[in-house]
């Protein structure tokens, strides 16, 4: 069976500060990989999908990027984070046949920039 | 653009209580639609896909079913239970179905 790993579960980090989030699925290949975003009282917002190893589409504008080094491994990166950058992150997966199929969420990563 | 509305967003009823979840998407262009739960602090967790060609579909105590016409779904929960409590919420493909569109979500507490 397929599983998706994400961590840290919580991180807090001071302003300025790196940061990278990992993400890993197990039990699939070559899955299509999303992080989206979740403000506190608010919807979930697409931050990056790929749909392959390298391939990087980015649906907002912002001082995130995400790369895909192998076929099932995902990363959030931030080279200096900045307050608004606090929230939770979750990654996801779905697999890459036609139109979009069902998805599966990551336990997500609770981010507290200070 | 795909915009999708649950109503309500949020619903307290006593337990045993059958109720009704609502959600709205303004392009019936749509392959699938699928109803996820959130436990506080905590990611999704799938419940139902329904693909446009079902009417609906149905899990233990849960059945979700798809007006493609209309743009709307709905998710019924039979005899609510204390553990029903978290945040449900539907989502969409979007335009170019490389992802979903997700409602705010409605916030479910069921009381003992």
């Amino acid at each position: 069976s397929q599983t998706i790993h994400q961590w840290p579960a919580t991180l807090v980090q001071p302003v300025g500060s790196p940061l990278s989030l990992e993400c890993t699925v197990e039990g699939t290949s070559n899955p299509n990989l999303y992080w989206y975003r979740q403000a506190a009282g608010r919807g979930l917002q697409l931050l990056f999908y790929s749909v392959g190893i390298g391939q990087i589409s980015s649906e907002v504008p912002q001082n995130l990027s995400a790369s895909r080094p192998q076929d099932r491994q995902f990363i959030l990166s931030s080279k200096k984070l900045l307050l608004s950058d606090s929230g939770f992150y979750l990654c996801a997966w779905s697999a890459n046949r036609g139109p979009f199929t069902e998805a599966f969420f990551g336990q997500g990563t609770r981010l507290t920039v200070v | 653009k795909q915009e999708v509305t649950q109503i309500p967003a949020a619903l307290s009823v006593p337990e045993g209580e059958n109720l009704v979840l609502n959600c709205s998407f303004t392009d019936s262009a749509i392959y699938n639609l699928q109803w996820f739960r959130q436990d506080p602090g905590k990611g999704l967790t799938s419940l139902l896909l329904i693909q446009s060609s079902q009417r609906e579909q149905t899990s233990g105590r849960l059945n979700a079913s798809l007006d493609k016409s209309s743009g709307r779904s709905t998710l019924y929960i039979a005899a609510s239970q204390p553990g029903d409590s978290a945040t449900y919420l539907c989502a969409v493909p979007s335009y170019n179905n490389n992802d979903m569109r997700f409602g705010a979500g409605t916030r479910l507490t069921v009381k003992p």
